[in-house]
């Protein structure tokens, strides 16, 4: 089982430009989330999805922000356009389903926007 | 509303001894279920434990023992003998069967295990 895989590892951009996030959750897995990690604001939900559909994007800082799951193993995060305040560690993570089981997570992607 | 609170923002220890990080939770729910991650120097998030609302049982593993107590809402995690590997953010999340899959995570405390 090779977890769940985040590309890339790391990402600098200019603002503006968009920037997308990747994101292969484990196979099998029903549920996949993204979360992002800030100094100052901790670890929250941005959105998750539930067999490929979002069910909870409430999370989601704003308009600039989407996120797809074309299918049950891909998943994006896209930023655009990119802000310096989006700058922080995004997680990805699935689960075999909602609650019985822990959630694995990705490495994240630690994005910095200039 | 969901609320998990880590009143310990760092603690820092010397190695071998013990160690208990606290963690309080608020929920509405009866069914509920608390976890405990570890964040080590390198980022990634380590899943350790899932325990649900109706199981009050502690638990340990290895070195690590976890105490669930309803009656304060608290989910503490204790390290014993602690090491420096140790030395990590460790995050008490929360999640609600109403509220589906949604994990809620306290602000983490920062352990230094110190040689």
């Amino acid at each position: 089982d090779a977890g769940v895989i985040q590309s890339p590892r790391h990402e600098v951009t200019e603002m503006g430009q968009e920037v997308t996030l990747r994101c292969k959750p484990i196979s099998g897995h029903d549920y996949l989330f993204w979360y992002r990690q800030t100094m100052m604001r901790g670890l929250e939900l941005l959105i998750y999805f539930n067999n490929n559909v979002p069910i909870d994007d409430s999370g989601m800082p704003e308009d600039r922000f989407s996120a797809k799951m074309p299918n049950a193993s891909f998943s994006t995060l896209k930023i655009q356009p990119s802000e310096p305040r989006d700058s922080a560690v995004y997680f990805c993570a699935s689960s075999r389903d909602s609650i019985n089981y822990g959630y694995t997570f990705g490495s994240g992607t630690r994005l910095t926007v200039v | 509303a969901q609320k998990v609170t880590q009143a310990q923002t760092e603690i820092s220890v010397v190695e071998k001894e013990d160690v208990t990080l606290d963690c309080v939770y608020e929920t509405r729910d009866t069914t509920y279920y608390l976890f405990w991650y570890k964040q080590p120097p390198s980022g990634e998030l380590v899943f350790l434990i899932r325990r649900n609302s109706f199981d009050e049982q502690n638990e340990i593993s290895g070195r690590y023992s976890w105490n669930f107590q309803k009656s304060t809402s608290s989910f503490n995690f204790t390290i014993t003998a602690s090491q420096v590997v140790d030395s990590a953010v460790y995050f008490c999340a929360l999640s609600e069967e109403t509220s589906g899959s949604r994990l809620t995570f306290g602000e983490g405390t920062q352990l230094t295990v110190n040689p």
